[in-house]
């Protein structure tokens, strides 16, 4: 199975900040990596697609880039809801095993 | 407006069984493969099963093989989770979840349920 490791697991950020977030796949799959939003209670919320596609209705200081075995997700100036968790997840491998990275918890400093 | 409404969770004894449902309305149900993804407390999200549009494909977790099975009825928009055999590592939130185009392979996870609890303790 492709593991995904994201890294740092948490971070502690202030608002206006540029903050990074890394996802590194065990094996190529090329640009098949989504990022999910998930806050405090609630289900994940699909943010990036296909490593750098927004999807609709997500701010656009919402990034992503990355090809093969390294991806980030990019805030360009954090909000307060921003603090949240963020998973990677890879849907290269076949048959099918969707496997997420173990989240990244954005907290306030 | 897409909705994704999972029920069936509960408190179940270990060995006992469980079956949760999802029901889909808001898009064409018919053309979507689906998915179950659960959450242990405290814990990342791990994708359980998925289902292609007219049930030819499943493909399940390890870690519930032989034990979940995945279903669908596309004549009642619903998709089924039966759990046999449960163990306190099941314990989790169990979200339903539509492949953000027709098939997940290559694609993505979008939208989700708000989840469903299912407690297996004795």
């Amino acid at each position: 199975d492709i593991q995904m490791t994201q890294s740092p697991s948490s971070l502690s950020a202030s608002v206006g900040d540029r903050v990074t977030i890394t996802c590194r796949a065990s094996q190529s799959i090329s640009s098949f990596l989504n990022w999910y939003q998930q806050r405090p209670g609630k289900a994940p919320k699909l943010l990036i697609y296909a490593a750098s596609s927004l999807q609709s209705g997500v701010p656009s200081r919402f990034s992503g880039s990355g090809s093969g075995t390294d991806f980030t997700l990019t805030i360009s100036s954090l909000q307060p809801e921003d603090f949240a968790t963020y998973y990677c997840q890879q849907s290269y491998s076949t048959p099918p095993v969707f496997t997420f990275g173990q989240g990244t918890k954005l907290e306030i400093k | 407006e897409v909705q994704l409404v999972e029920s069936g969770g509960g408190l179940v004894k270990p060995g006992g069984s469980l079956r949760l449902s999802c029901a889909a309305s808001g898009f064409t149900f018919s053309s979507y493969s689906m998915n179950w993804v659960r959450q242990a407390p405290g814990k990342g999200l791990e994708w359980v099963s998925s289902i292609s549009s007219s049930s030819s494909y499943i493909y399940y977790a390890e870690s519930v093989k032989g034990r979940f099975t995945i279903s669908r009825d596309n004549a009642k928009n619903s998709l089924y989770l039966q759990m046999n055999s449960l163990r306190a590592e099941d314990t989790a939130v169990y979200y339903c979840v539509r492949c953000g185009s027709t098939t997940c392979y290559l694609g993505w996870f979008d939208p989700w349920g708000q989840g469903t609890l299912v407690t297996v303790s004795s």
